[in-house]
């Protein structure tokens, strides 16, 4: 199956600091990806969905001056979490799929961010 | 909101096959059943999915109901690395739509 990678698969910094995520679609061109974030013994959350070329479109209570996200190829999505605080302490998970086979959606491995 | 009802949580014992079941009684006729499953400090994995026929293929069975309004998601002989969160979800898998999970089905497969 098709591979989607993240990087870093963690990451700890300092309160105040700007962290960036990215997701590859290593085999495939993915049109549309997905940024979730996921707390403790909770479900995934769905933050935003980008199309490659255009701007995300966010979920309902996800502040987008706070996580940019940015789609410039088809094969690369970027997630910065800006001035990260220890309550943006979370595992995001981001996931691909590309626009001729809609029913397949691809998921990463994860970036577990820690913010001291 | 998740479309989907599923139990928190299940045991199962190793070498046994796990029935996982999932109600979706609100499912229109273009939504499309859907099973993830993501282990612990993992990226949800895809598993199966089904429109109205019954599928199956090297991981699992999905045995969907004739008015179609639930599922059981079939693990023939867990193992335990089958020990993880099991995600139900409806979708019409279209360009348009996105996934939604739910709080999922947390299997614990007991040696």
């Amino acid at each position: 199956g098709a591979v989607v990678s993240q990087h870093p698969s963690r990451v700890i910094c300092k309160s105040g600091t700007s962290v960036k995520i990215e997701c590859r679609s290593l085999d495939f061109q993915a049109t549309t990806m997905f940024w979730y974030r996921q707390f403790p013994k909770q479900s995934l959350m769905l933050m935003a969905t980008s199309n490659e070329g255009s701007k995300a479109t966010y979920e309902q209570g996800v502040e987008k001056d706070k996580f940019l996200i940015n789609h410039a190829s088809l094969t690369l999505s970027t997630l910065t979490v800006t001035s990260a605080h220890p309550e943006d302490s979370s595992f995001y998970i981001c996931s691909a799929r590309t626009s001729r086979y809609t029913d397949t959606q691809y998921f990463g491995p994860g970036t577990r961010l820690t913010v001291l | 909101d998740a479309k989907t009802t599923q139990p928190p949580s299940m045991d199962c014992a190793e070498g046994r096959a796990a029935n996982l079941p999932c109600n979706h009684s609100t499912i229109s006729g273009n939504e499309y059943v859907y099973w993830y499953r993501q282990i612990h400090s993992q990226g949800p994995q895809y598993i199966i999915h089904g429109l109205k026929n019954n599928e199956t293929n090297e991981m699992a069975s999905l045995i969907i109901t004739e008015d179609r309004k639930s599922s059981t998601l079939i693990l023939p002989h867990a193992t335990l690395r089958d020990t993880a969160v099991y995600y139900c979800i409806v979708r019409v898998a279209n360009r348009d739509d996105k996934i939604i999970f739910g709080k999922g089905t947390r299997l614990h497969i007991l040696p």
